[in-house]
């Protein structure tokens, strides 16, 4: 198995240009997650998903959105980015094992808007 | 709100100098609390899942325990191959499926 996997590793952006990041897991997990981390921070929620169709908002939303067409993919979307995007972007997803929640993370996607 | 806090920021060893790394958690009904592993440039690595206090885990150098308020990373005899960014994040019953992460410990081990 892959596991998770990220496209693309590095991306520049230049203020206003839009970009998807994509995810894809092999591992039939239910449940995919979006994180951004910063500098020196823990990781912090952007979207979630709890299966195919079904999508929320975690901690940070605000200039994301995200799709959930397939169990395998959760691709996020950057509409207008904003240099307060830059960060590392991580996929994961997990299953539930009496009800705990161990998430395998994909190698992440490092964005740069200038 | 849950709150994760991990002391220290950074932790400097030499080889085979064993410490532990701390992880306080203030949340609403524990359902699980997991330690990670992250190497510069890489995604974190999961390494243990605890579910109540009392509890013990050990991998290789690595042991995790955990209290009602705290849990801690022991790292025995620790090689520079050890040297990475631990995570700790915790799930609360109130959460769902959600995770709160704490900001990490930074440990360089120095041969």
């Amino acid at each position: 198995n892959a596991g998770v996997t990220q496209t693309p590793k590095f991306r520049i952006l230049k203020i206003g240009q839009s970009m998807t990041l994509q995810c894809t897991q092999d591992m039939n997990h239910n449940y995919m997650y979006w994180y951004r981390q910063d500098p020196g921070m823990g990781l912090k929620l952007i979207y979630y998903s709890v299966g195919a169709g079904i999508t929320d908002k975690g901690e940070v939303p605000n200039g994301y959105n995200v799709s959930r067409s397939t169990t395998e993919d959760f691709p996020l979307r950057l509409e207008l980015a904003a240099p307060s995007q830059t960060s590392v972007y991580f996929c994961a997803s997990s299953y539930i094992i009496a009800g705990v929640n161990e998430q395998f993370f994909g190698p992440g996607t490092r964005l740069t808007v200038l | 709100e849950d709150q994760v806090t991990q002391s220290p920021e950074a932790l400097r060893l030499q080889e085979g100098e064993s410490s532990s790394l701390n992880c306080s958690y203030t949340v609403s009904g524990l359902r699980g609390l997991f330690w990670y592993r992250q190497d510069p440039g890489k995604g974190p690595e999961f390494l243990f899942t605890l579910y109540s206090a009392g509890e013990e885990k050990e991998k290789e150098r690595l042991k995790a325990t955990l209290t009602k308020k705290e849990s801690f990373l022991h790292i025995t005899a620790p090689k520079p191959e050890d040297s990475a960014t631990y995570l700790c994040a915790v799930q609360a019953g109130a959460s769902g499926s959600r995770l709160t992460f704490g900001e990490g410990t930074q440990l360089t081990v120095n041969p």
